[in-house]
């Protein structure tokens, strides 16, 4: 199974609609994030969490907001979806620790396909 | 200047030839450098990272000069399933969580 894992894997919406992407992770570590990925522009933070009370904005982060419910799950939403919003969305975890704290990894979900119309 | 810049590709290069590419960074502080792969449609993965006295894994050889700023990423005897996207990342340059930035890629394409 997965160690993260993200749903739903593709979506298309309406300009207008609310949408959650969830994610949700078992590898126990802390830390996740949320990015985005358009063509040509590389991998945008958007979010970040290093623990349940802690949320952190991001590069890119106006038009999204998050939850961190758990350790395990770290949820987006776009409140009012709008086309220039359509673009893969990955969420990632990382735990400094597990490496010494300097050569962390980053380890990504298989990413959501978002379509705004 | 941008962060990390990365030569966007595509590389286009025969099976079995050697082929090299850099990242280059605008932060002389930065502390921890990466590279990752990520295959079309899929999410990135760590492919190695970047040590100050560089590094081998295999086919792939990973080189930081601190002094130019970039680092370096060499594939030996390249085989088909190499093609992908290789990702620069570095730590230490001040955007996003934990200081991590991510390069746009360099598309790579070996071909038969």
């Amino acid at each position: 199974d997965a160690d993260v894992t993200q749903t739903p894997r593709n979506r298309i919406t309406k300009t207008g609609k609310r949408i959650m992407l969830e994610c949700s992770q078992t590898k126990g570590h802390d830390r996740m994030y949320w990015y985005r990925q358009d063509p040509g522009l590389g991998l945008r933070l958007i979010y970040y969490s290093f623990d349940v009370k802690d949320i952190n904005k991001g590069e890119i982060s106006d038009g999204y907001s998050v939850s961190r419910q758990a350790q395990a799950k770290f949820s987006l939403s776009l409140e009012s979806a709008i086309p220039n919003q359509t673009a893969l969305y990955f969420c990632a975890t990382s735990d400094p620790a597990v490496a010494g704290g300097l050569y962390d990894e980053q380890f990504f979900g298989p990413g959501t396909r978002l379509t705004v119309l | 200047r941008k962060e990390v810049e990365q030569d966007p590709g595509p590389f286009n290069v025969p099976e079995g030839a050697t082929v090299a590419f850099n990242c280059t960074y605008s932060n002389s502080a930065s502390q921890s450098f990466f590279w990752y792969r990520q295959d079309c449609r899929k999410e990135p993965k760590l492919l190695m990272s970047v040590y100050s006295s560089g590094n081998e894994d295999g086919r792939f050889t990973a080189q930081l000069n601190r002094a130019s700023q970039y680092i370096s990423l060499l594939i030996r005897d390249s085989k088909l399933s190499d093609s992908a996207t290789y990702l620069c990342v570095v730590k230490g340059s001040g955007g996003g969580a934990d200081g991590l930035t991510f390069g746009k890629g360099t598309h790579l394409i070996i071909q038969p």
